[in-house]
């Protein structure tokens, strides 16, 4: 069985702090994880993306996760938040074998001036 | 290169009627994944296929829901006899191929509203 749990429905960071979303995962089998950000009536667009290799994984504007096996997690992180940031970011898993992506519920970012 | 294109961007139904939503995948991508984000639901898988074959249809909410791909290209969704609780955002995704490690693209969604 698969499931995401992000942590924080909402969370608000002022513009230049730190930004970090948390992800963890639930998985029989050695995971695929993804961060996808959907901004207003907009489709989901990839931010990362862990498969195999180094659990440090970097990302588009920024963002970058890690994957901590021992801890079941993939929490993203931006060290400067910008305005443009401000978007929902959903954590997805899918495990070897599986068809499709087990989404979390989603994070909504806001970024205050 | 064009994206996973969706149409209609919106529809608005009477409950009853039937409805068919439209996906454009990238181009010579041979899997195509439809989802479904609603409120308090998140977002959730509905089917799966590879080129016109769908070996995954476990997600899909009831009988009154199908869905045909045809030229391993355009995928059609058809809603039968809506109901209220089939209002969502419909999302359309395509990868190069159905293996696990291959990201997903996804279409802007079409916005089903059934009054």
């Amino acid at each position: 069985a698969q499931s995401v749990t992000q942590l924080g429905s909402h969370v608000s960071v002022s513009e230049g702090a730190l930004v970090l979303l948390r992800c963890n995962y639930s998985s029989s089998v050695p995971p695929y994880l993804f961060w996808y950000v959907q901004y207003p009536n907009q489709g989901l667009q990839l931010l990362l993306k862990y498969t195999t290799g180094a659990t440090l994984v970097k990302g588009i504007n920024g963002f970058e996760a890690e994957f901590k096996k021992s801890e079941t997690s993939f929490h993203l992180t931006k060290p400067s938040a910008h305005m443009s940031d401000a978007a929902e970011y959903f954590c997805a898993v899918r495990s070897t074998g599986a068809n499709n992506l087990f989404f979390g519920t989603g994070t909504r970012l806001t970024v205050i001036p | 290169g064009a994206g996973v294109s969706q149409s209609p961007s919106n529809k608005v139904t009477e409950k009853g009627k039937d409805v068919e939503l439209r996906c454009d995948p990238i181009s010579g991508h041979t899997a195509l994944y439809w989802y479904r984000q609603s409120l308090g639901q998140g977002l959730e898988f509905l089917i799966y296929f590879q080129g016109n074959s769908a070996p995954d249809k476990s997600g899909l909410p009831s009988d009154r829901f199908s869905a045909e791909r045809t030229g391993g290209s355009v995928s059609t969704l058809t809603i039968q006899r809506t109901q209220q609780e089939d209002s969502a955002v419909y999302l359309c995704a395509s990868s190069l191929g159905g293996t696990s490690r291959y990201e997903q693209y996804f279409g802007p969604g079409t916005r089903l509203t059934v009054t």
